[in-house]
């Protein structure tokens, strides 16, 4: 089946700095994939949708020079978070849509703590 | 744009009996309705789907149906195991790899011993 690999699965960084976050699909090509912010015991939250070679597009409110994401290739997106806070602090999750059947498939999420 | 409830938000259920979790959505559009099994600090899990042009699927203990005059769409889970204990996420979307999910605000089932 198709495998989404997210790494890394924890990161704890400090208030100022950046954090990369990357989404690999290891046996498919996504020319789409999802990057999705959820709270405790909350739902996720869709925060853009990346598309090979384009610009992502945000959802309302996502503040898109914050939350910076890059689909430089069919199998590789990268969520960065600029001058993290700790509200930032959250689990992240991408998603990737398949290119051969409708569906998609989440990576395992990164837990990010900023200190 | 499309809004997916769900209910309940907590299940509680002996091992042995069964659990059944629905949804409703807003978009007529929508023909993917896919359930997520969710473990604490992990990712989405597939564990079923459907697709509107069929009204019930079925993996071993676990079933989804969907009305789609109702727009209504439930999750069943039979001879429920401890295992089955989780946070379970419906979705709804359209047909189309850029499309986006809709979730659910999710259903925290235990199964008890």
């Amino acid at each position: 089946g198709a495998v989404v690999s997210q790494h890394p699965s924890r990161v704890i960084c400090k208030s100022g700095t950046s954090v990369k976050i990357e989404c690999r699909s290891l046996d498919f090509q996504a020319t789409t994939m999802f990057w999705y912010r959820q709270f405790p015991k909350q739902s996720l939250m869709l925060m853009a949708t990346s598309n090979e070679g384009s610009k992502a597009t945000y959802e309302q409110g996502v503040e898109k020079d914050k939350f910076l994401i890059n689909h430089a290739s069919l199998t590789l997106s990268t969520l960065t978070v600029t001058s993290a806070h700790p509200e930032d602090s959250s689990f992240y999750i991408c998603s990737a849509s398949h290119d051969r059947e409708d569906g998609y498939t989440f990576g395992s999420g990164t837990r990010l703590t900023v200190v | 744009g499309e809004n997916v409830e769900q209910h309940p938000s907590t299940l509680s259920v002996q091992e042995g009996d069964s659990a059944v979790i629905k949804c409703t959505y807003s978009d007529s559009a929508s023909n993917y309705f896919p359930w997520y099994k969710q473990e604490l600090g992990k990712g989405p899990q597939l564990i079923i789907d459907i697709r509107s042009n069929v009204g019930e699927k079925k993996d071993q203990r676990i079933a989804v149906t969907l009305n789609k005059t109702a727009k209504h769409f439930s999750l069943h889970i039979t001879e429920t195991q401890p295992e089955d204990s989780a946070v379970y996420f419906c979705a709804a979307s359209y047909t189309g790899t850029a499309s986006k999910l809709t979730f659910g605000t999710g259903t925290r089932l235990q199964v008890t011993l």
